[in-house]
């Protein structure tokens, strides 16, 4: 059972590059999110998307966008890293279908470092 | 809006203690609550949840009890051992937010020495 998969686990960029994180779930998930973790901050909702070809903003969106083209992967991308964007990025998955009792599955995340 | 608040740790504590953390919440509608855990180089797994009132969700010993009265869902465990090492979230699910996000608290770490 793979879960929820996201590549790259480890990342460092310079400043101004850019990159795309990838995340794919092989349970049939409609919704889909992407959280940065920084200490002492808990998780914070950057984008998330509720079925495939949408997508909305979270709590702290700027300087990112997404794409769900497919069910299953969910895009992040930073057009111009910034050191600010230092952080481990998680994705997560979770069923539409009995929203009260559904969990979210979380992927490994992925340590970003831009320098 | 949504907001989860819990205990800044870290929390130290020996093996066979008693653990406790608290978690209170605000909501504007009527969540789903959990408790995530964190070890540690990986990603968040589901520990336990509630998700109505007076509700107790339980796993690997660890209890906690929905509690719409004070807006709480603290996190105990009667004795914990040097594996519950890691870093606990609270988080609540409000099913009238749009996608039904999970809002979380900053995280509790808890260190359990031998």
């Amino acid at each position: 059972n793979a879960g929820v998969t996201q590549t790259p686990k480890f990342r460092v960029l310079k400043t101004g590059q850019s990159m795309t994180l990838l995340c794919a779930q092989d349970m049939n998930h409609e919704y889909m999110y992407w959280y940065r973790q920084d200490p002492g901050m808990g998780l914070r909702l950057i984008h998330y998307s509720v079925g495939e070809g949408t997508t909305a903003k979270g709590e702290v969106p700027d300087g990112y966008n997404v794409s769900r083209l497919k069910k299953q992967n969910f895009l992040l991308g930073l057009e111009s890293a910034a050191p600010s964007q230092t952080s481990v990025y998680f994705c997560a998955s979770k069923l539409l279908w009995d929203r009260r009792n559904t969990e979210a599955f979380f992927g490994q995340g992925t340590r970003l470092t831009v320098v | 809006g949504d907001s989860v608040t819990q205990m800044e740790g870290p929390v130290t504590l020996s093996e066979e203690a008693f653990l406790t953390i608290n978690c209170t919440y605000t909501a504007t509608g009527y969540p789903s609550l959990f408790w995530y855990v964190q070890y540690p180089g990986e990603g968040l797994q589901l520990l336990l949840k509630a998700t109505k009132a007076d509700d107790k969700g339980s796993n690997k010993g660890f209890e906690a009890t929905y509690r719409k009265e004070t807006t709480s869902f603290h996190l105990e465990k009667g004795s914990v051992q040097v594996s519950d090492s890691a870093v606990y979230f609270c988080a609540l699910s409000d099913l009238e937010a749009a996608g039904n996000k999970l809002t979380f608290g900053g995280g509790t770490r808890v260190l359990v020495k031998p």
